[in-house]
C-alpha cells in the first residue's frame, strides 16, 4: 500500500529543544516537501527536494532544516525551535498527485 | 511574490445546491495549478490542470483553467453533506528540467453543505 508515514504525529515540547520529525515514503517518488497549516493562513510550503541531495526553499524556510539522504527519507529539522513553530506539519511525496502523511501536531511551548 | 488567492473563503449551501469554488493565481514559471479536498486529516488530490479550457471531470466534480485570465474554477453540482471539507488550490511552479519546483497554496475555501 502506499504509504506516506510521519513520526512523531502529535508532539508538545519546549522553545530550544531540538526536535525532528521524520517522513518516509515507500513509492519510489522522487519529490518529496514539507508544509504547515496554519489557521487563517492555509498550507504553507517549506522545503521541498527534488531528489537525493538536492533540497530547495519554499515560501517559509526560517527556522527549519531539511535532509534528503536517501530517496525514502525526509526529515525536518527543528534546531531550535520557538513557539510560533506550533502549528501542523504534514510530508508530502510525489507530484501530480502529491500524497500527503497525516500529518504531525507540534506544540512549542 | 507568488500568490494563490481562492474565494469565497467560505460558504453554506443546501444538498442538492451546484457550487462554483473560484482561484486566481500570480505564479512566476508557471507550471499546472491543482485543486485538492481536505477533510479532518490530509489533504487529497482532485484534479491537477496544465492546459487551458480543458474541462477535467471526476462524477460531480469538474474544473478548468484559463491560462491567460490566471484563474480556475472547481464546480460542485449535485451537492451532498459528505462534499463538506475545505478545498484547495495551488499553482506550481516550474523548476530547471521542467519538473515541478514550490507549491503555492490559498487559504482554502470551507464548504459546508446542510441536509
Amino acid at each position: 500500500e502506499a504509504q506516506v508515514t510521519q513520526n512523531p504525529r502529535y508532539l508538545i515540547t519546549v522553545t530550544g529543544k531540538k526536535l525532528t520529525v521524520t517522513c518516509s515514503q515507500n513509492m519510489n517518488h522522487e519529490y518529496m516537501s514539507w508544509y504547515r497549516q496554519d489557521p487563517g493562513l492555509g498550507l504553507r510550503q517549506i522545503y521541498y527536494s527534488m531528489n537525493v541531495e538536492v533540497t530547495d526553499k519554499g515560501d517559509v524556510p526560517e527556522g527549519y532544516k531539511v535532509s534528503r539522504k536517501e530517496k525514502r527519507n525526509f526529515p525536518l529539522i527543528l534546531e531550535s525551535p520557538s513557539p510560533n513553530q506550533t502549528s501542523l506539519y504534514f510530508c508530502a511525496s510525489g507530484e501530480q498527485p502529491q500524497h500527503f502523511g497525516d500529518g504531525t501536531r507540534l506544540s512549542i511551548l | 511574490e507568488d500568490k494563490v488567492v481562492q474565494s469565497p473563503l467560505s460558504l453554506v449551501v443546501h444538498e442538492g445546491d451546484t457550487v462554483t469554488l473560484n482561484c486566481s493565481y500570480e505564479v512566476t514559471n508557471f507550471r499546472s495549478l491543482l485543486w485538492y479536498k481536505q477533510e479532518k486529516k490530509a489533504p487529497t488530490f482532485l484534479f491537477m490542470l496544465t492546459s487551458s479550457g480543458i474541462e477535467k471531470k471526476s462524477g460531480r466534480l469538474s474544473s478548468i483553467l484559463d491560462k491567460k485570465e490566471l484563474f480556475s474554477i472547481l464546480n460542485i453540482t449535485a451537492t451532498q453533506t459528505g462534499d463538506s471539507a475545505i478545498y484547495l488550490c495551488a499553482g506550481s511552479t516550474r523548476n530547471y528540467g521542467g519538473s515541478q519546483g514550490n507549491l503555492i497554496f490559498g487559504k482554502g475555501t470551507k464548504l459546508s453543505v446542510k441536509p
